[in-house]
């Protein structure tokens, strides 16, 4: 069984250009959700997709999106990044959708300079 | 909004040693998670409690469902020095499907 994947590792971005991440789920899992982790944080849920549509969204601004694919790999977008988008972006994948069990991939670094 | 705050936010202990650290919050919830970070990886999920006064093990980690479900606590028994990370509780809020939050986090060094 393959686990949660994620790419780019590590990625280093200049304020106001925009960046993709992408995360493929854990086999079986129909449900992606994103997390970002400032250094010293708890994780803070971005969004979750499910059926490649937006189903539940935290507190982040819309230049935060997404996007979920047919085979539920997953992409998060975003736009005019500033300083404190610099963090650890999480991706996690659960069996179905509503499911409190989440298994999370290794995550990428972004810093923004 | 709804708040998870974990105690202790740091432990030093030595190799041997059982450990004990929570997590409570504010309003209700009917599932508490407990995750395991190392540095530079991702939340790996070590137990999931899903009724009030629930306990469940997995090898040394046992963790509790607060009979209020309003807390959960998280006990490592015979500490080694693979246990030291961020350990951190989660839980979903009511009705918000599937988003998590989180603690805090405790981290724990383990002194060989």
């Amino acid at each position: 069984e393959t686990g949660v994947t994620q790419s780019p590792t590590h990625l280093i971005k200049t304020r106001g250009q925009q960046v993709t991440l992408r995360c493929s789920s854990q086999s079986g899992h129909n449900t992606v959700s994103w997390y970002q982790q400032a250094l010293g944080q708890g994780p803070q849920f971005i969004f979750q997709y499910y059926r490649e549509e937006e189903n539940g969204r935290g507190n982040f601004p819309p230049r935060f999106s997404g996007l979920q694919f047919p085979n539920y790999s997953s992409e998060l977008n975003v736009n005019a990044l500033e300083l404190d988008d610099s963090a650890l972006y999480l991706c996690a994948s659960s069996l179905r959708q509503g499911a409190s069990e989440q298994y999370f991939g290794p995550g990428t670094r972004l810093t923004v300079t | 909004g709804q708040q998870l705050n974990q105690s202790p936010q740091s432990m030093f202990i030595q190799e041997g040693e059982d450990v004990s650290m929570n997590c409570t919050s504010s309003s209700i919830f009917n599932t508490w998670l407990w995750y395991k970070q190392d540095p530079g990886e991702g939340p790996v999920l070590l137990i999931a409690l899903y009724k009030a006064g629930e306990l469940t093990s997995n090898g040394r980690l046992t963790a509790q469902f607060g009979i209020t479900r309003k807390d959960s606590f998280l006990n490592i028994s015979a500490s080694i020095p693979s246990d030291v990370g961020i350990y951190f509780c989660a839980g979903p809020p009511y009705n918000q499907g599937g988003k998590l939050i989180f603690g805090q986090g405790t981290e724990l060094s383990v002194k060989p």
